[in-house]
């Protein structure tokens, strides 16, 4: 069964700060990764997305993947207090159709 | 625009009885829809997903059935429910299938089942 697992659990980082979120997958002929957000109660809303080896940077959002270590990691430069929120790494499965989730990472940034 | 309605927000329910949750889309023909849920504490888990009317595709067993009766519609029910039902309830779209494709959430439905 494919699985999705991310670290760490939970991440403290002060405003202005560099947050480092990381995601592994167990089926290497995955197709996109995405990358969501899920505040307290809410839907989850996507972020970035990645298909091909390398990296791909949006704003403050920057996701490298490598699928020869079926690795993947989200950097949020400057990060702010409304950063706060979980953090899902969500993996397409082999057929197609299937979105799978990891547990998440709880962001926290202080001012 | 387009905009996704979730009903009820919110329901107390007992074991055993039946259940029904809604989800609208409105501004998209003919989207991929799709039901999630999340334990609390737990996995965002894909249940079903549907292509186009009358169709739909069991991805986990949680003894809960789904039906898509118009274009815009996705129904999720049960005859009875199970403790273990309890969690966050989750509708989704996205503009058709596959994995390039961004699968925009509801606000959610939460589900408390004593």
């Amino acid at each position: 069964q494919e699985k999705v697992q991310q670290s760490p659990e939970s991440l403290i980082v002060p405003e202005g700060a560099m947050s480092s979120l990381n995601c592994t997958f167990s089926n290497s002929a995955s197709q996109s990764i995405w990358w969501y957000q899920q505040h307290p109660g809410k839907g989850p809303e996507a972020l970035i997305s990645i298909f091909s080896n390398g990296n791909k940077k949006e704003g403050r959002l920057t996701v490298y993947l490598n699928r020869a270590s079926l690795h993947v990691s989200l950097h949020i430069r400057d990060s702010q207090p409304s950063d706060s929120a979980v953090y899902l790494c969500a993996v397409y499965g082999s057929s197609g159709n299937k979105l799978i989730f990891g547990i998440g990472t709880l962001l926290s940034v202080k001012p | 625009a387009q905009t996704i309605h979730q009903w009820p927000v919110a329901e107390i329910k007992a074991v055993g009885s039946p259940l029904s949750l809604g989800c609208t889309i409105k501004g998209k023909s003919s989207p991929n829809l799709y039901w999630y849920w999340q334990a609390t504490g737990g996995t965002l888990q894909q249940l079903f997903y549907s292509i186009t009317v009358g169709q739909v595709e069991s991805v986990v067993q949680l003894n809960l059935s789904a039906s898509r009766p118009k274009d815009d519609q996705f129904i999720l029910s049960t005859e009875k429910l199970l403790l273990s039902h309890s969690g966050f309830y989750l509708c989704a779209w996205s503009l058709v299938g596959g994995s390039s494709y961004e699968q925009y959430f509801g606000p959610g439905t939460r589900l408390t089942v004593l």
